[in-house]
């Protein structure tokens, strides 16, 4: 299976945007990049996921690389609620989908006043 | 947006019983839930895929007699520890898997529930 690497802190200010990077150069055709955070003490959310295109929804965008092998999760206005681990999984889509998310580490990002 | 409920969301057992817990999905039918484990500091683990009427499927090195999953309808799973024993203690994580995944859930979204910490003393 195709694995993400992504760095495991990163720290913003409040009100500014924040750029969490995610490389995935072995991914394959079939895999979709998704975007989770986890809050400490609760179960993840779901934040946003791709294929090909960059993404937007009402929580963040989502930048893909040409070749697909990187992608980076844009907060656009970090608030103190954005202070969470973020991971980046990648899922099989299609018959090869068992809907499996393998999570690896993360980034922890913290937000300052 | 979808909403998976856990229950207990906090348990405190003694070493050798058993412990259960259930995982729900309150505005959506789910055919396949998962569930996760979580030490502290760590990233979640991933230890069974629980479908609907069937047997689940455990990830390699956990004991599917240690931890017994049911999933007796499209909304309900439970994940029971067995004879616990204190390093079962651990925040336990369970998701859903949209059946009709569409417009709202994005395409196969999983969504997850807020977790129960177990401790065994």
């Amino acid at each position: 299976d195709a694995k993400t690497t992504q760095p495991n802190s990163m720290e913003s200010n409040e009100e500014e945007p924040v750029h969490l990077p995610c490389n995935h150069s072995t991914i394959s055709g079939t895999d979709y990049i998704h975007w989770y955070r986890q809050l400490p003490s609760q179960g993840p959310e779901y934040v946003i996921h791709g294929l090909t295109s960059n993404v937007n929804n009402r929580m963040a965008s989502l930048a893909i690389a040409e070749d697909r092998k990187s992608s980076t999760l844009i907060l656009h206005r970090a608030t103190l609620r954005d202070a969470a681990v973020y991971y980046c999984i990648l899922s099989k889509i299609g018959s090869s989908n068992t809907g499996k998310l393998i999570f690896g580490q993360g980034t922890t990002l913290q937000v300052k006043p | 947006g979808a909403v998976v409920s856990q229950h207990p969301s906090r348990v405190i057992c003694k070493s050798g019983t058993s412990v259960k817990i259930e995982c729900r999905s309150l505005d959506f039918q789910a055919t396949t839930m998962f569930w996760y484990r979580q030490f502290p500091k760590q990233s979640l683990m991933l230890m069974a895929t629980s479908n609907e009427g069937s047997k689940a499927t455990y990830e390699q090195g956990v004991e599917k007699d240690k931890f017994l999953i049911n999933h007796a309808s499209l909304t309900l799973s439970t994940l029971t520890v067995t004879s616990a024993h204190p390093e079962d203690s651990s925040f336990y994580i369970c998701s859903a898997r949209d059946v009709l995944a569409g417009p709202r859930s994005s395409t196969d979204t999983q969504y997850f529930g807020p977790g129960t910490r177990l401790t065994v003393l």
